[in-house]
């Protein structure tokens, strides 16, 4: 079957810009989770979807937002883009008991 | 803060096995030991999880010590494309998904 999938791949923006990404899970998968991946920070917990509801939410700004829709597909959106939100931002999703997450090949943030 | 902690890099042949070790000292009884790797610019991949009992997969087997304070991944015959950050975390089951990964180990299997 599908695997997670994230669009776009790559992205530049300016700062102060706002920009969306998105994320299909697998199929059936009603969890979605988002992850940012810096150099300095290394992999960090942004927040979670299941069932169109934050479950979990990790410590970032109120710039940092998401939404799950009814087909658990996943949209996150980061407002006033800053030179440290480039970052490569990870989708993940996981089916019934939370076992194990599935990873997508990101999306590449790059903020000028 | 990742609950883990694991040697920042280490190398291994081509063909050996490549043994990853992780303190998890401050373990809790529900929490499970998980590994993921990653792949340059590419999104973890899960490899294996463990409660308390060791386990074995077609990828890779966890051993965990009986008092859970740490654990090793074993890869059997390790291949350049094992080449790769291995992440060692600790979590509980069924509160969703909130993966806390530590800096990893960046394991070099060389020729």
């Amino acid at each position: 079957k599908a695997g997670v999938t994230q669009t776009p791949r790559y992205l530049i923006k300016t700062r102060g810009q706002q920009v969306t990404l998105s994320c299909s899970p697998i199929s059936g998968h009603r969890s979605v989770s988002w992850y940012q991946q810096t150099p300095g920070q290394g992999l960090q917990f942004l927040f979670e979807y299941f069932s169109e509801t934050q479950r979990n939410k990790g410590n970032f700004p109120g710039r940092f937002s998401g939404r799950q829709f009814s087909n658990s597909r996943s949209e996150m959106n980061v407002s006033t883009l800053e030179l440290g939100d480039s970052a490569l931002y990870l989708c993940a999703s996981s089916g019934t008991g939370d076992i194990e997450a599935f990873f997508g090949q990101g999306t590449r943030l790059t903020v000028v | 803060d990742a609950k883990t902690t694991q040697p920042p890099s280490m190398d291994c042949a081509e063909g050996r096995a490549a043994n990853l070790p992780c303190n998890h000292s401050t373990i809790s009884g529900n929490e499970y030991v998980y590994w993921y790797r990653q792949i340059h610019s590419q999104g973890p991949q899960y490899i294996i999880h463990g409660l308390k009992n060791n386990e074995t997969n077609e990828m890779a087997s966890l051993i965990i010590t009986e008092d859970r304070k740490s654990s090793t991944l074993i890869l059997p015959h390790a291949t350049l494309r094992d080449t790769a950050v291995y992440y060692c975390i600790v979590r509980v089951q069924g509160y969703g998904q909130n993966f806390v990964f530590g800096p990893g180990t960046r394991l070099s299997v060389l020729p």
